[in-house]
C-alpha cells in the first residue's frame, strides 16, 4: 500500500469551474501537508501548505485537511487553462526530529478545457 | 534571486558507467535534498543534507548511490555502475532550514542506455 494515494486522472474541468483534487495518506503521524504543481517537463512548484485541520485559502486555491480521515484536498476555483498541470500531494512522515523529507503521491493530471 | 540550479540538464550514459550530477542550492539555504522522479510517478526521496553532513540517506536505493556536500553548499550525487533502471529525472531541492519550504531545481534527466 502506497503511503500517499492520489487519483491519477486525468481530471478534466471546463474553464471557470471548480477543480477538486484529493489525497489520502497512511501515516497517521504525518504532520505537514503540501500541494505542488508540476507542469510537463518542469520541476514541482509549491502552491499550498497546510498543517492543521480545516481550510486554508490562498487566492483561487483552498487546501482542506482532515487528520481523522487522513485526507487532504485542494480546490481550485475559477479554473483557468493555465492551471492544467499535474498536482502532487506531499506529506512529511512522522519524525521525532525536524526532518522534512517529503513523501509524494503519484500526482493527479488536471486539464482545464477552454 | 537565483533559484536552485542543476547540471547537466540531460545526461545520457551507457550501462556500467559512472555519473555525477551537480546541484547548486539557493544561496544561504542550509538544507539540501535529492529526489528521483520516474515517469508518471511523484518524486521519491533519496537523501538530505543539513550543512555538510548527510542527515538522512535512507532513501538511497543501494550502495551504488552516494552524495556529498563538502562545503555545505554545492552537492554532487554520484552513481556508480549505472543500470537502465537508474534512468529518471533527479531533482534537487533546498530550504532555508529543514523546517522550511523546499524549492526544487529543474532536474537532471538521466538516461542509461
Amino acid at each position: 500500500q502506497k503511503e500517499v494515494e492520489q487519483n491519477s486522472g486525468p481530471l478534466s474541468v471546463p474553464e471557470g469551474a471548480i477543480a477538486s483534487l484529493n489525497c489520502t495518506y497512511s501515516d497517521r503521524g504525518s504532520q505537514s501537508f503540501f500541494w505542488y504543481r508540476q507542469y510537463s517537463g518542469k520541476s514541482p512548484e509549491l502552491i499550498m501548505s497546510i498543517y492543521s485541520n480545516g481550510d486554508k485559502e490562498d487566492g483561487r486555491f483552498t487546501a482542506q485537511l482532515n487528520k481523522a480521515s487522513q485526507y487532504v484536498s485542494l480546490l481550485i476555483r475559477d479554473s483557468q487553462p493555465s492551471d492544467s498541470a499535474t498536482y502532487l500531494c506531499a506529506v512529511t512522515p512522522f519524525s521525532s526530529g525536524s526532518a522534512r523529507q517529503l513523501t509524494f503521491g503519484s500526482g493527479t493530471q488536471l486539464t482545464v478545457l477552454p | 534571486g537565483a533559484g536552485v540550479s542543476q547540471t547537466p540538464s540531460n545526461k545520457v550514459t551507457e550501462k556500467g558507467k559512472y555519473v555525477e550530477l551537480r546541484c547548486d542550492p539557493i544561496s544561504g539555504h542550509t538544507a539540501l535534498y535529492w529526489y528521483r522522479q520516474s515517469l508518471g510517478q511523484g518524486p521519491e526521496f533519496l537523501i538530505y543534507f543539513q550543512g555538510t553532513g548527510a542527515a538522512d540517506d535512507s532513501g538511497l536505493p543501494n550502495d551504488r548511490f552516494f552524495a556529498v556536500r563538502p562545503e555545505g553548499s554545492v552537492s554532487t550525487l554520484k552513481i556508480q555502475r549505472t543500470e537502465r533502471g537508474d534512468s529518471a529525472v533527479y531533482l534537487c531541492a533546498s530550504s532555508l532550514e529543514v523546517t522550511d519550504t523546499q524549492y526544487f531545481g529543474p532536474g537532471t534527466r538521466l538516461t542509461v542506455l
